[in-house]
């Protein structure tokens, strides 16, 4: 079993709609999540981290972790043209100065 | 402030031959993590290594690979005899060394073995 799971798509969706990108994890020694956003031929960028289980919230993307379940989403509201990348779950035991663990990406396509 | 910098950008290398790729972090970054992305998979963990020390090889395959982050210049991620499986995207990211900061990736070294 992989220690991160993450749905690969691709997914499309329409300009505006709300995405739903999830993963799930098996470690319960994780307890940093990350969210990021790669473009294609560019190198991940961070989005979001979180720590505690519950919803943060920046700008149009929203994280939410529920670590009973080993759960964690984000959420893009109005979505647009500008979001389609691949975007990458990531996990570890301390925020900084440490290995990540990823999911191995989901890629999105907003259509205008 | 110029940010994590790797070069090649792109390498060729023919099975049997070395390559060498290179990292300059962010400027004050002391920590550099290499990750390899093979296609359609997400990133994967190679080394962490800290200026003249490696802090953490466990994703390293063991044998043809070695890393290396001198206390002057670039670290260094050098693969010999390359297969073609060794094909790939390789990330190249740094971090202060504070902890509680995240890790800044730079474009990636993308190989292709003939």
């Amino acid at each position: 079993q992989k220690e991160v799971e993450q749905d690969p798509g691709p997914l499309s969706v329409p300009e505006g709609a709300i995405v739903s990108l999830n993963c799930t994890y098996s470690n319960s020694a994780f307890q940093y999540f990350m969210w990021y956003r790669q473009y294609s031929r560019k190198g991940p960028e961070l989005l979001m981290y979180t720590y505690s289980s519950g919803n943060k919230e920046d700008g149009r993307f929203t994280a939410q972790v529920d670590k009973s379940s080993k759960y964690i989403s984000l959420f893009i509201r109005d979505s647009q043209p500008s979001d389609s990348a691949t975007y990458l779950c990531a996990k570890s035991t301390n925020f900084g100065n440490e290995k990540l663990t990823f999911g191995t990406g989901t890629r999105l396509t907003i259509i205008p | 402030n110029a940010g994590v910098m790797q070069n090649p950008r792109h390498l060729v290398r023919r099975r049997g031959q070395e390559a060498r790729l290179r990292c300059s972090p962010m400027k004050g970054h002391s920590h550099v993590y290499w990750y390899r992305q093979l296609p359609e998979e997400g990133l994967k963990f190679m080394v962490y290594l800290q200026k003249e020390n490696i802090i953490d090889e466990s994703g390293m395959p063991k044998e043809r690979f070695s890393a290396e982050f001198p206390k002057e210049g670039p670290s260094i991620l050098r693969i010999q005899q390359v297969v073609r499986g060794d094909s790939a995207a390789y990330f190249c990211a740094s971090s202060p060394e504070k902890r509680g900061d995240e890790q800044f990736f730079g474009p990636g070294t993308r190989l292709t073995v003939l």
